[in-house]
């Protein structure tokens, strides 16, 4: 069964450092990875997506992540976290057969502290 | 990319009433997905809708309770039906780009049964 695991309900951080927040997923055939941003009472924004090639993505924001095929892991990170990144984020993945529907992490909120 | 927009962003509806919620976008879509959300919590899909088909139900989601139209290719409704205070969520709707291969959202309606 395909399935995303976010370990982390919330992270945080002081703003400055470095931050990375992780996703673990499984899925049957090559995955399409997504991370998306979630900012209270709004809908979800998305940050970036990996589908083949480089395993480093960048993505809006001074995001990015890197897809590890051995760990199955795609964690988002970000080198210098401002208060502004606290919100809910979610990883989400889609198998090359899902008929385009996205299976979805549990999310992790982030918490940037000044 | 294409925009969504998503009404109303948030009522407040009595217990046995209905609630239609409208999604539209500013281009032409083939697939368009309706999920629900509990704050602070991970989208749950509650169906899939392809415009001249009927949509697609998810386990625990039916017809009677969640009827959507798809009149077009711009254009769905999500009726919440006979509610009851456990309806009482975020519902989003979102869509498919198949040139870029990512999945947009509205920005989510905020529904409270009383």
């Amino acid at each position: 069964a395909q399935s995303v695991a976010q370990p982390e309900d919330q992270v945080n951080v002081a703003e400055g450092n470095p931050l990375t927040v992780k996703c673990t997923y499984s899925v049957s055939g090559n995955p399409y990875l997504f991370w998306y941003v979630q900012y209270p009472n709004r809908g979800l924004q998305f940050l970036l997506k990996y589908i083949t090639g480089d395993n480093l993505v960048k993505g809006s924001y001074g995001f990015e992540a890197e897809f590890n095929k051995s760990q199955t892991s795609f964690h988002l990170k970000k080198p210098s976290a401002l208060v502004s990144d606290s919100a809910l984020y979610f990883c989400a993945v889609r198998g090359m057969d899902s008929n385009y529907q996205l299976i979805w992490g549990a999310g992790t909120k982030l918490i940037i502290k000044p | 990319s294409a925009v969504i927009s998503q009404k109303p962003s948030r009522d407040i509806c009595q217990r046995g009433t209905s609630l239609t919620i409208q999604c539209q976008v500013d281009s032409q879509v083939t697939m368009m997905f309706w999920y629900r959300q509990q704050p602070g919590q991970s989208l749950t899909l509650i169906a899939t809708a392809n415009q001249g088909s009927e949509a697609t139900y998810e386990s625990g989601f039916v017809i009677d309770k969640f009827p959507i139209s798809r009149p077009n290719l711009t254009f769905s409704t999500l009726t919440v039906s006979n509610m009851s205070p456990e309806d009482s969520s975020i519902y989003l709707c979102s869509f498919h780009d198949r040139v870029k291969n990512i999945q947009y959202f509205g920005a989510g309606t905020r529904l409270s049964v009383l």
